[in-house]
């Protein structure tokens, strides 16, 4: 079974200062994707950024970027010039693709607080 | 509906009492997930329904745990004689069929706590 392991229970960040989360999962598949979601307090989990594990180049979105290291079975997620609003749990999920469970599996998260 | 809606937010039980979770998924989302969410973990895969089969229930723990989906569409979760193990929160999810990376559109949870 596949198992993703956030290691950073807690980060903080200045805002607009940036900041990186870590993520490593372990798998034998070749085809898969990873994923960055959000959950704001007491609202509902978002998607922030997702990877298709047969790309090389790191997917971005805005102000948010992933480093993906499939040698290293690592996905961490870059937030830049962090605001006030990203301060939230962010998980780090893993899918397999054609062949394999089409169920989510995710870390335990990373709580990231943002301050002024 | 525009997005997954779930029922009730939140839920009181006294330990024995039975309860029942709602999940409405995106209209047309054929995949449906429910997940329990405890205090400060990550959410931990109960069971998956495509339509109205349950694909995979390996998740659920415990036989007083049931989820159906009759009409493929709204799905309940179902916990008999609660325990206090049982205090979560209970994600569902909904998946589109035509997005081949996955990405899951999570309802707003049901806080379940049991005394």
């Amino acid at each position: 079974a596949q198992t993703v392991t956030q290691s950073q229970p807690e980060m903080s960040v200045q805002e607009a200062e940036t900041v990186t989360l870590s993520c490593t999962y372990d798998t034998s598949e070749s085809d898969y994707y990873l994923f960055w979601y959000k959950q704001p307090p007491s609202r509902q989990m978002i998607l922030v950024i997702r990877q298709e594990a047969y790309k090389q180049q790191n997917a971005t979105e805005n102000r948010f970027s992933v480093n993906f290291q499939k040698a290293a079975k690592s996905f961490s997620l870059k937030i830049s010039d962090s605001q006030l609003g990203d301060a939230a749990m962010y998980f780090c999920a893993y899918r397999s693709g054609t062949g394999g469970s089409y169920i989510p599996t995710f870390g335990r998260g990373t709580s990231l607080i943002v301050h002024p | 509906g525009a997005g997954v809606s779930q029922s009730p937010r939140y839920k009181v039980a006294k330990r024995g009492q039975d309860v029942a979770l709602r999940c409405d998924p995106i209209s047309g989302h054929v995949s449906l997930f429910w997940y329990q969410q405890a205090l400060g973990q990550g959410p931990e895969f109960l069971t998956y329904f495509q339509n109205e089969a349950q694909l995979d229930k390996s998740g659920l723990p415990s036989d007083r745990f049931f989820a159906e989906r009759p009409e493929g569409s709204v799905s309940t979760l179902k916990i008999q004689r609660t325990q206090q193990e049982d205090s979560a929160v209970y994600l569902c999810a909904s998946l589109s069929t035509g997005d081949a990376t996955g990405e899951l559109f999570f309802g707003e949870g049901s806080r379940l706590t049991v005394l």
